[in-house]
This record gives C-alpha cells, sequence and structure tokens, in this order.
C-alpha cells in the first residue's frame, strides 16, 4: 500500500451534475497529481497542486478544477459532467513538485449516465 | 501529439521465464521514465525509475533498459510469478516546465502456470 487514499471509491452521477473527489497524500508528500483513466488506457495528467498553488495543467477543460489544502489533501472538481467523463480518477502523490516517483492511490470509478 | 506507445498489448510467458515488456517514447527531451505495474481494480503501482543519463538500472527482479538512440524503454522481469500478472505501463516526463508524466496504453502480461 502506497498511503494514498481516494474518497469514494465508486460512484455514479447524472450528465450535469457535478462532482468532488478527494484524495489524502502519503505523510511527508506535499505535491498530489490527478489522472483520469479510461477503461483500457493508461493514465492522463489532469492538473498538478504543489503547496496549495496549481502546478501545471494537461489538455482538460476548465470544468476540471482543483485545490490542495494546508495539510496537502486535495479536491478534484469535475462540472458540467458528460458522458466521457466516466472512468478511474487517480490521484498520485510525491515527494518534490519535480521528476521524483509518484505514489498513485487506488482510484475513484466514477460513472457517468 | 508527443505519446508513449508500447509495442505489444498482451504478453504471455511461461512461470519461471524471464519476461521483457517494450516502450517506445517519441519525445527525445523527456529526462526521465517510470515503469508501473496496475493490477485489476487498483492504482498504478511503482516498480522502477530511471534517468536519462543512464542506460540501465536494476532492481529486485526487474531491469529497465533505455536505448536514448532508438527512444526505447524496456522492462525485464526475470523468473516471472504468477503474482506478476497485470498491466505494465511505461511513463515518460517531459521536461516542459511542468512535471506531468505522459502514459502508454500498457502491455497485459499474463503468466501462465
Amino acid at each position: 500500500e502506497t498511503g494514498v487514499t481516494q474518497s469514494p471509491t465508486h460512484l455514479i452521477k447524472t450528465r450535469g451534475q457535478q462532482v468532488t473527489l478527494r484524495c489524502s497524500s502519503q505523510s511527508g508528500h506535499n505535491t498530489v497529481s490527478w489522472y483520469q483513466q479510461a477503461l483500457g488506457q493508461g493514465p492522463q495528467f489532469i492538473f498538478q497542486y504543489y503547496r496549495e498553488e496549481e502546478n501545471g495543467r494537461g489538455n482538460f477543460p476548465p470544468r476540471f478544477s482543483g485545490l490542495q489544502f494546508p495539510n496537502y489533501s486535495s479536491e478534484l472538481n469535475v462540472n458540467a459532467l458528460e458522458l466521457d467523463d466516466s472512468a478511474l480518477y487517480l490521484c498520485a502523490s510525491s515527494a518534490v513538485a519535480g521528476a521524483y516517483e509518484q505514489y498513485f492511490g487506488p482510484g475513484t470509478r466514477l460513472t457517468v449516465t | 501529439g508527443e505519446s508513449v506507445g508500447l509495442h505489444l498489448p498482451t504478453l504471455s510467458v511461461q512461470e519461471g521465464d524471464n519476461s521483457i515488456i517494450n516502450c517506445a517514447y517519441s519525445n527525445s527531451a523527456s529526462d526521465y521514465f517510470i515503469w508501473y505495474k496496475q493490477e485489476s481494480g487498483k492504482g498504478p503501482q511503482f516498480i522502477i525509475d530511471i534517468r536519462s543519463n543512464m542506460d540501465k538500472r536494476q532492481g529486485q527482479r526487474v531491469t529497465v533498459l533505455l536505448n536514448k538512440t532508438v527512444k526505447h524503454l524496456s522492462l525485464q522481469i526475470a523468473a516471472t510469478q504468477p503474482g506478476d500478472s497485470a498491466v505494465y505501463f511505461c511513463a515518460e516526463n517531459q521536461p516542459s516546465g511542468t512535471y506531468k508524466y505522459i502514459f502508454g496504453t500498457g502491455t497485459r502480461l499474463k503468466v501462465l502456470a
């Protein structure tokens, strides 16, 4: 186990709704990255947070937003859900905001109907 | 766009044999690479990493080889065990000022008893 936890485990939402996913980073890690993993695909980088600031973003629209808290836990918010948002959402924590190994949580499975 | 790809989507090996999983990357400026293992229902698990100034790195039963000339990465697993059955991803870090990892689509390793 990596020490990275995510909640909830599974979630079902309706198109147009909003969702918040949560992540607690591994102890001592101050950087959290979020990824979207569609079925049968590799994870795709959404964004990264370092010291409560966004530190880079992938090719995702603004309706994907995030927060990082002083204890380094993080939230991923998705507004106006679309069917294609159905995926496994992974968060990964790392010790520094650089080219260091990232430790992934188990993910949240989001289904949009 | 730039991406990380894998040659073989599925690899079947006999228990006890060595496994070799290959990966091609397209961005010659990538400076850091990671191999992850993902079991069903779990997040990716860090296996081994290598920086671009290295050609080879060994871990416990695993070896990563980097050939920058042909932009090729491989993961060798010695004495493959049933517990090695999973999907394996390579990921590259592109030094664009944002530390985000680009993942391939993955290779499924099946260990035959």
